[in-house]
């Protein structure tokens, strides 16, 4: 049973367009959401993320929007760039710790595909 | 520019062998990680270690165990590979305690034939 789902394995846009990436999740005590964004034959980077305090988080290009009442955030890249196709992943954290290590739980991810 | 390394980028094993897979960071993190990455099911959590000598089960470790002698360096170890293991498998680190964002390695694809 996945606990977070990113239901469009793929996705492709124009050059200079919204990309909207969607994620949803099941588990109530998620409290904190990471984007990371991975190149083939590359380990996954850290993009931007966002507490459940916050509903939107921006960084450049880069917004993240969080609904917690419908357990539902989405990753905004405006405008979208070539460079941006890359596969990317949802993350979500739920607050447990075992000694200090603080786990995530991945998406499924969704491949982007800028056109030029 | 601080980095966690893998030492394998590909490798190739046969049913039965026993597998060692390496990693090592140079951030000074308490924890880390393995996940295996398969198409449409994301990464998921193999093991993981808070500490030395310490590890941790995590969603799927079945068919795996994971060595941590040394703080710089987490092994995961395939006992008796199989072809369902044939995976990418990558490697994090993360900071203690407020350490959201992972640092990954560059991943491993095992085959296992």
């Amino acid at each position: 049973d996945q606990q977070v789902k990113q239901n469009s394995p793929s996705l492709s846009v124009q050059e200079g367009r919204i990309s909207i990436l969607n994620c949803d999740y099941t588990n109530s005590m998620f409290d904190y959401f990471l984007w990371y964004k991975k190149y083939p034959a590359e380990g996954p980077t850290f993009l931007i993320s966002i507490s459940s305090i916050k509903d939107k988080n921006e960084d450049g290009r880069f917004t993240v929007f969080l609904n917690k009442s419908a357990k539902h955030l989405s990753l905004h890249i405006v405008p979208s760039q070539p460079g941006d196709s890359a596969v990317y992943f949802c993350a979500a954290s739920a607050g447990r710790t075992s000694g200090s290590a603080r786990q995530l739980t991945f998406g499924s991810g969704t491949q982007l595909t800028v056109l030029p | 520019d601080v980095k966690v390394t893998q030492s394998s980028r590909y490798l190739v094993k046969r049913t039965g062998e026993k597998v060692f897979l390496e990693c090592v960071q140079d951030m000074d993190h308490e924890n880390m990680f393995w996940y295996r990455q398969d198409p449409g099911l994301g990464l998921r959590l193999i093991y993981f270690s808070y500490d030395v000598k310490m590890k941790e089960k995590g969603d799927i470790p079945e068919g795996y165990s994971v060595s941590r002698e040394k703080k710089e360096r987490f092994s995961l170890i395939l006992e008796s590979a199989s072809t369902n293991q044939t995976s990418m498998y990558l490697c994090a680190s993360s900071l203690s305690p407020r350490g959201y964002g992972y640092t990954f390695g560059s991943g491993t694809r095992l085959t296992v034939v």
